[in-house]
C-alpha cells in the first residue's frame, strides 16, 4: 500500500488560493489519487480523484505530475468555511474492495 | 434522499457490555464499511462488505463483528466492549469499482467507561 505524506497544517486567509501537497513516493501502476475533507463532528466528503495529470470540479483541481509521486490539491479563493482537515488516499480502487487508506491529513484553517 | 444514516449518534456503554450500530443506505450501494476515528489520527478500517450476506476484515477488525443481512444495512456489534473501542464510528458506502469516492455517514460517537 502507497504510504502518503502531507503537512500536518496550513494556513491562509479568505480568498487566497490554497495548494496542499501530498508525497506518495511508491504509489502503484494501478493505484489512483483522492482526497476528502472532513469539518469536525462529519464524515468525510470526497472532494476529487485523478490518476495522472490535471483533473478540475466545481470545488477543487487536483495536479499530478508526470513521476505521480505527489499530487497538489488546489482550492481557488478559499472562505472561512474551508476549515477542516484535508485527506490524501492513494490506492487501487478497481477491486481492492476495503484498500481505503486514511493518513493524519491536513488542517487547513482559513482565517479572514 | 437521506444518503447513509447512521444509529445511534451517541453512547456511553460500561466496559463488558454489548451493543450494535446500524448503518442505512438508500443508494443502492454494494460496498458498505465501517472506520474508527481516535483524536488526531486518520479513520481506519473495521471491517467492509462487497455486497449482501458478506464481510471482510479490514485493518483493526479485533473486538468487532459485523453483519450485512440486508444490501442496504451494515451492522457493526461490539459483544464485550472495552475503553480502547472509545472513539467515533463513520460508516460508508460505494459503489464498486469506486472505492474512492465513497460517501460517509455522521457518525457515532461511543464512549466506554
Amino acid at each position: 500500500l502507497a504510504k502518503t505524506t502531507q503537512p500536518i497544517s496550513m494556513d491562509s486567509y479568505e480568498g487566497q488560493e490554497v495548494n496542499i501537497t501530498c508525497s506518495h513516493n511508491n504509489i502503484a501502476t494501478n493505484d489512483y489519487i483522492t482526497w476528502y475533507q472532513q469539518f469536525p463532528s462529519q464524515g468525510p466528503r470526497f472532494i476529487i480523484q485523478g490518476y495522472k495529470t490535471k483533473v478540475t470540479n466545481e470545488v477543487a483541481s487536483l495536479f499530478i505530475p508526470a513521476d505521480r509521486k505527489s499530487s497538489t490539491l488546489s482550492l481557488p479563493r478559499v472562505s472561512l468555511s474551508d476549515t477542516a482537515v484535508y485527506y490524501c488516499l492513494v490506492g487501487d480502487y478497481g477491486g481492492s474492495q476495503g484498500n481505503l487508506i486514511f493518513g493524519k491529513g491536513t488542517k487547513l484553517s482559513v482565517k479572514p | 434522499n437521506a444518503g447513509v444514516t447512521q444509529t445511534p449518534k451517541f453512547r456511553v456503554l460500561k466496559t463488558g457490555q454489548s451493543m450494535t450500530l446500524l448503518c442505512a443506505q438508500d443508494m443502492n450501494h454494494e460496498y458498505m464499511y465501517w472506520y474508527r476515528q481516535d483524536p488526531g489520527m486518520g479513520l481506519r478500517l473495521i471491517h467492509y462488505s462487497v455486497g449482501e450476506g458478506t464481510t471482510a476484515k479490514g485493518e483493526v477488525p479485533d473486538g468487532y463483528n459485523v453483519s450485512r443481512l440486508k444490501k442496504q444495512n451494515f451492522l457493526l456489534g461490539l459483544e464485550s466492549a472495552a475503553p480502547s473501542q472509545t472513539s467515533v464510528y463513520f460508516c460508508a458506502s460505494s459503489y464498486p469499482g469506486m472505492e474512492g469516492e465513497q460517501y460517509f455517514g455522521p457518525g457515532t460517537r461511543l464512549t466506554v467507561t
